[in-house]
C-alpha cells in the first residue's frame, strides 16, 4: 500500500511552461509539506499545511502555489518555469512535524 | 535561527566498519532531532530521533544519543553493510506549534564489499 504518492515521478518540460505535481496520502494526516532537494542534495522547505490551512510558507517565489482540495491531497503548481527550477520535488505528511512521511519524489528538469 | 551542521562527505567504508556521522545545531528552546535516511531513487526515512537531552535514539543497528551540552546528535554504527549506502540527513524541529523541520545538507554513504 503506497502511503505517501506524487505523480509525475518524471517531468521534463521547456523554460516558460506551466506545470503541476499531484501529492496523496492515504495515512489519515493532518498535516502536507513540499520541499525542493537541490542537486547538492539539500532539502528546503517551501509549504505546510495542515486541515487545507496553509502553515508555513517559507521564501519560495509566488510563481509556485500549493493547493489542498481536501486533507488527503497537496498538489504544487509552478508557473513560467525557469532554469532554476530543476530539482528534485518531495511531498511529506504527519500527524505531528516530528515523523515525517515522504512520497518518493518527482525530478523536474527545465530545460 | 535554527540551523544544523553535518560534517562533509562523502564517506566511503568497507563492509564492517565503523560509522560515525557527525551532526551539530543551534536552535532555542528544547528541539527534537532526528536522522533521516534517503536511499537511491527513494523518498526520506525517518532512521532514528530522540525528543529531549540525553536520550538515545537506535533502529537498525545505528544509533545518536541527544547530547545538550554540545549540541551534537552523532550518528553511529559498530558494522555497516553495503546496503546502508545512502544519504543520511540530520534533522531538527522546533517545540513551537507550526514548527517545520530543518535538514543539515546530508552526507553519501557508500559501503564497499
Amino acid at each position: 500500500d503506497t502511503a505517501v504518492s506524487q505523480t509525475p515521478k518524471y517531468l521534463v518540460t521547456q523554460m516558460g511552461n506551466d506545470k503541476s505535481i499531484k501529492c496523496e496520502q492515504n495515512l489519515g494526516h493532518d498535516t502536507m509539506y513540499w520541499y525542493k532537494q537541490d542537486s547538492k542534495k539539500f532539502l528546503k522547505i517551501m509549504f505546510s499545511y495542515n486541515n487545507k490551512e496553509l502553515i508555513i510558507n517559507e521564501t519560495v517565489p509566488n510563481r509556485f502555489s500549493p493547493k489542498s482540495p481536501d486533507k488527503a491531497h497537496l498538489n504544487l503548481h509552478i508557473n513560467s518555469l525557469e532554469l532554476g527550477d530543476s530539482a528534485v520535488y518531495f511531498c511529506a505528511s504527519s500527524f505531528n512535524v516530528q515523523t515525517q512521511y515522504f512520497g518518493p519524489g518527482t525530478r523536474l528538469t527545465v530545460l | 535561527g535554527d540551523s544544523v551542521t553535518q560534517m562533509e562527505g562523502p564517506v566511503t567504508l568497507s563492509e564492517e566498519a565503523f560509522l560515525t556521522i557527525n551532526c551539530t545545531y543551534t536552535a532555542t528552546g528544547y528541539p527534537s532531532l532526528f536522522w533521516y535516511v534517503q536511499y537511491p531513487g527513494e523518498g526520506l526515512q525517518l532512521l532514528l530521533k530522540a525528543t529531549k537531552a540525553d536520550d538515545k535514539g537506535s533502529n537498525k543497528g545505528f544509533e545518536a544519543t541527544y547530547r545538550k551540552e554540545t549540541t551534537s546528535f552523532h550518528l553511529e554504527k559498530g558494522s555497516v553493510q553495503v546496503s546502508d549506502s545512502a544519504v543520511y540527513f540530520c534533522a531538527l524541529s522546533g517545540d513551537g506549534a507550526n514548527s517545520k523541520l530543518t535538514f543539515g545538507k546530508g552526507i553519501t554513504l557508500s559501503v564497499r564489499p
